[in-house]
């Protein structure tokens, strides 16, 4: 079926582990996101990407890598996990970029737990 | 700096009742507005959109919206609440970069 997933859909990792989220969209989209959900804060954008290596960063990068060697693929890399980046993570991506009105189409997300 | 604001954290409502959720912005232009819904241990499903135009936009599953220039509101609205459209809702602006309110939590009781 076609769209856009993530895995793991859960993580439990440590303090100081590296930790990677997978996105795959089916759709060829150009643009793809990551979002982190946190209690009182909706979601914040951590880094997008326009294209094939282009990535650039959003709100709250700190702590936080990415890359897009395919379209298709948007992976979101925590090289030294803190507790603080206990969250729910979200991927998303869109035919345009931040500033069309063009919808965002969002992964099921994946819940990461720090310890 | 754009933002956006959900005043009410949950929003209970009967069901057959008619229900609104609020959302106000702040922008320097004109902005792009949308309202997102979310499932439990689902990701986000877009409702709505406001680009321009009518200042009333209807969207999926019989909710709708109104933007208000002058009040910068852009209020979810559904003329009588289903008990399955208890869930998270978020609004959002684009202006800049894309910013989404804290949520409020709906609740529909039967």
């Amino acid at each position: 079926d076609a769209g856009i997933t993530q895995s793991p859909r859960y993580k439990i990792t440590e303090t100081g582990r590296q930790v990677t989220l997978m996105c795959h969209q089916t759709w060829s989209h150009s643009y793809m996101f990551w979002y982190r959900q946190d209690l009182g804060h909706g979601l914040r954008l951590i880094y997008y990407s326009a294209a094939a290596d282009i990535t650039d960063k959003g709100e709250v990068p700190d702590g936080y890598v990415v890359s897009r060697s395919k379209t298709e693929n948007f992976p979101l890399t925590l090289e030294s996990a803190t507790r603080s980046q206990t969250s729910v993570y979200f991927c998303a991506s869109s035919d345009e970029g931040l500033k069309s009105p063009e919808t965002q189409y969002f992964g099921p997300g994946t819940r990461l737990l720090v310890l | 700096a754009q933002s956006v604001a959900q005043p009410e954290d949950q929003v209970n409502v009967a069901e057959g009742n008619p229900l609104t959720v609020k959302c106000t912005y702040s922008v320097s232009g004109n902005p792009y507005l949308f309202w997102y819904v979310q499932y439990p241990n689902r990701g986000l499903q877009f409702l709505l959109k406001y680009i321009t135009g009518d200042n009333l936009v209807k969207g999926s599953y019989g909710f709708e919206a109104e933007f208000n220039k002058s009040q910068t509101s852009f209020h979810l609205k559904k003329p009588s609440a289903l008990v399955s459209d208890s869930a998270l809702y978020f609004c959002a602006v684009r202006e800049v970069d894309m910013r989404f309110g804290a949520g409020t939590r709906l609740t529909v009781k039967p």
